[in-house]
């Protein structure tokens, strides 16, 4: 199973939206809503910020939104702050119980 | 919620290790639990489920028939066997949790902090 496609990097200033962009097959993102979105700062633990395509764990803001059309699902980050600069990985169900991931975007505030 | 990885270290290529999670804060048993590892410098790889009860296992193709996850509800705690180590093992390995017990869904909502498991060649 190949990993998920998605951008090496992407860059914004503060208070601008970004978006970045996780491309899969008819097999895994196109099949199932349930892609998830990470955050990863260096060294830490990845954290949870969507799951099942849209929807935000409590405690996460707002400005982070998922969404997906077709193979693609998209992390839109609205209202950039410098603390949202980080890797952010896509994940998605295969079926049996398998799970692939993506490459990792990061995203750099400018 | 805490999920505290431990036996994690150097290894020789051919080897064996077994890592363990301790879970507390919530009812361990009605999650479903895995594992996902990061190469240095590299992504997340999902590596293995196991269902709440045990029963139902499930491993990504690089580690099929080398790595084995299990759990033990009355401690609490969940385990990866690891044999036949190679130098691409080389990684921090996280477990994750995964959705409630009767509740679809593969998103890993707490993390451990990673145990690094080093293979020389």
């Amino acid at each position: 199973q190949s990993a998920l496609a998605q951008p090496a990097s992407v860059s914004g200033s503060p208070g601008q939206s970004i978006t970045m962009s996780c491309t899969g097959t008819s097999s895994d993102v196109g099949a199932y809503k349930f892609v998830s979105w990470y955050q990863q700062h260096p060294g830490r633990a990845p954290k949870l910020m969507t799951y099942d395509v849209s929807d935000r764990p409590s405690g996460v803001s707002n400005r982070f939104s998922g969404s997906k059309s077709g193979n693609t699902a998209s992390l839109t980050i609205s209202g950039l702050q410098a603390e949202d600069e980080a890797t952010y990985y896509c994940s998605s169900y295969t079926g049996s119980n398998i799970v692939i991931f993506g490459g990792g975007t990061k995203l750099t505030v400018l | 919620v805490q999920l505290v990885e431990s036996g994690g270290g150097l290894v020789q290529a051919g080897g064996s290790l077994r890592l363990s999670c301790a879970a507390s804060g919530f009812t361990f048993s009605g999650y479903n639990m895995n594992w996902v590892r990061q190469a240095p410098g590299k992504g997340l790889e999902w590596l293995s489920y196991i269902s709440g009860s045990g029963i139902t296992t499930s491993h990504a193709e690089s580690v099929k028939g080398r790595f084995t996850i299990s759990r033990d509800n009355a401690k609490s705690s969940l385990y990866l066997q690891m044999n036949g180590l190679r130098a691409e093992d080389t990684a921090v390995y996280y477990c994750a949790r995964g959705p409630r017990n009767g509740v679809d869904g593969t998103h890993f909502d707490y993390w451990g902090q990673g145990t690094l498991v080093s293979v020389s060649s």
